[in-house]
């Protein structure tokens, strides 16, 4: 298993500022992966971010607006940019521990843009 | 391409009566396939998975679901609700053996009503 703790919890912030969220597991972990829930919606995957290269993005985000980090194999952040209400959602970090295999996350930001 | 199915997007059951949530996927030939439950407020919980072992997956919380390859179908049962059950439901799907980035599909979710 994976546990995963995920800073803040939740925000608010004004329109045209940056939120970075950050995302540390108490494991070594190959693969993790930042989500958007919009209100009432599903996840839909951002990006996946394995340490030692580059974030890949999803159709429809790009790296300006949600820049990612992966320092190291247990912490991960994911900056939401030039913020407007359109980017209130909740964000979640997960991990998995193979391809395939039981994913992991974390409690969720729940960020408001105001 | 891997897609899921959630059939209904609302169900709402009586307290003690059974539940029965609706899945359809659409993928390759050997999928892993999940539940997850989503409670207000918190995280996504798994409820269980199938990875190609017994058709019939027993998972937490008295849930249980069926891998039925003919129907493409894995749908979600439990025979008695509780309250502490209502929550949101997310059915998803992964095919190891695709290469890419994309490897959890989730459905649009299905939110379970439980009336007392």
């Amino acid at each position: 298993s994976a546990v995963i703790s995920q800073k803040p919890s939740r925000d608010i912030c004004q329109r045209g500022t940056s939120l970075t969220i950050q995302c540390q597991v108490d494991s070594q972990v190959t693969m993790m992966f930042w989500y958007r829930q919009q209100p009432g919606q599903s996840l839909t995957l951002i990006a996946t971010a394995n340490q030692g290269s580059e974030a890949t993005y999803e159709s429809g985000f790009v790296i300006d607006k949600f820049p990612i980090s992966r320092p190291n194999l247990t912490f991960s952040t994911l900056t939401v940019s030039n913020m407007s209400p359109e980017d209130s959602s909740i964000y979640l970090c997960s991990v998995e521990k193979g391809l395939g295999t039981e994913a992991f996350f974390g409690q969720g930001t729940r960020l408001t843009v105001v | 391409a891997q897609s899921v199915t959630q059939l209904d997007s609302h169900v709402s059951v009586s307290e003690g009566t059974p539940v029965l949530l609706r899945c359809n996927y659409s993928s390759s030939y050997s999928p892993s396939l999940f539940w997850y439950v989503q409670h207000p407020n918190k995280g996504l919980q798994l409820l269980l998975k199938y990875t190609s072992a017994a058709t019939l997956v027993k998972g937490i919380n008295g849930f249980e679901a069926e891998f039925k390859k003919s129907e493409t179908s894995f749908h979600l049962t439990k025979p008695s609700a509780h309250m502490s059950d209502a929550a949101e439901y997310f059915c998803v799907v992964s095919d190891p053996s695709l290469s890419g980035n994309t490897p959890l599909v989730f459905g649009k979710g299905t939110r379970l009503s439980v009336i007392a």
